[in-house]
């Protein structure tokens, strides 16, 4: 069964902290993703990887930053919590880079970090 | 700019009947799509695909139509069950700094009526 899990399942931290959210996946996958969820807003991606120790940044990289050390592990990093930061988190994982087969392509997602900055 | 966007936020349907759920996309470029499905209290969770040289695709319950000339995405279930009650995201491709990536709608929610 392919599985990604995610370090917390929910999270509450103070402004000005620094946050770490881990994400952890079994499948040997080449790339990894940071989205965060948001009513009305859907998901939107923060970060990507496709490869150990290499990034991209998303649609909304501000406020975050990632860290790839180990094909597993993606970890998504806010420097200095903010309230607006409040939301869920999800993490995904996929095989290709978006190519040619169908279902290969799929996003395997984690269950999800609900973090509230108060 | 580009966006992925849904008809409507929410649809009930009668346990048993089919439902529809619409997806509008603005990127005309783009040339993949997928539906997910979200249940309260998970990640989502990939439903079916469709590539753009692609007209219809059909799973087990589900069929995914494509329209490029409109751009609508749509999402058909038949014989709709108490679990498909639930948030239904469509995605598109997109390219971002060279490399693909999905864009999100903002999801419908379907209630599955007893």
């Amino acid at each position: 069964d392919v599985k990604v899990t995610q370090s917390s399942r929910y999270l509450v931290k103070r402004t000005g902290e620094k946050v770490f959210l881990e994400c952890v996946q079994d499948m040997d996958h080449e790339n990894m993703f940071w989205y965060r969820q948001d009513p009305g807003l859907g998901l939107r991606l923060i970060y990507f990887s496709y490869d150990v120790k290499m990034k991209e940044k998303g649609d909304i990289p501000e406020g975050y930053s990632v860290s790839r050390e180990k094909k597993e592990r993606f970890s998504l990093i806010l420097e200095s919590a903010s309230t607006n930061q409040t939301s869920m988190y999800l993490c995904a994982s996929s095989l290709e880079w978006l190519l040619a087969a169908s279902s290969l392509d799929e996003q395997f997602f984690g269950p999800g970090t609900r973090l509230t900055v108060l | 700019g580009e966006s992925v966007g849904l008809h409507l936020p929410t649809l009930s349907v009668q346990e048993g009947d089919n439902s529809i759920i619409n997806c509008a996309y603005s990127n005309s470029a783009s040339d993949y799509f997928i539906w997910y499905k979200q249940e309260s209290g998970k990640g989502p969770q990939f439903i079916i695909d469709i590539r753009s040289n692609m007209d219809k695709r059909q799973g087990q319950r589900v069929t995914v139509l494509l329209n490029k000339t409109v751009k609508h995405l749509s999402l058909q279930i038949a014989a709709t069950q108490p679990g498909d009650s639930a948030v239904y995201f469509c995605a598109e491709t997109s390219i971002i700094q060279g490399a693909q990536k999905l864009v999100f709608g903002q999801g419908t929610r379907l209630t599955i009526n007893p």
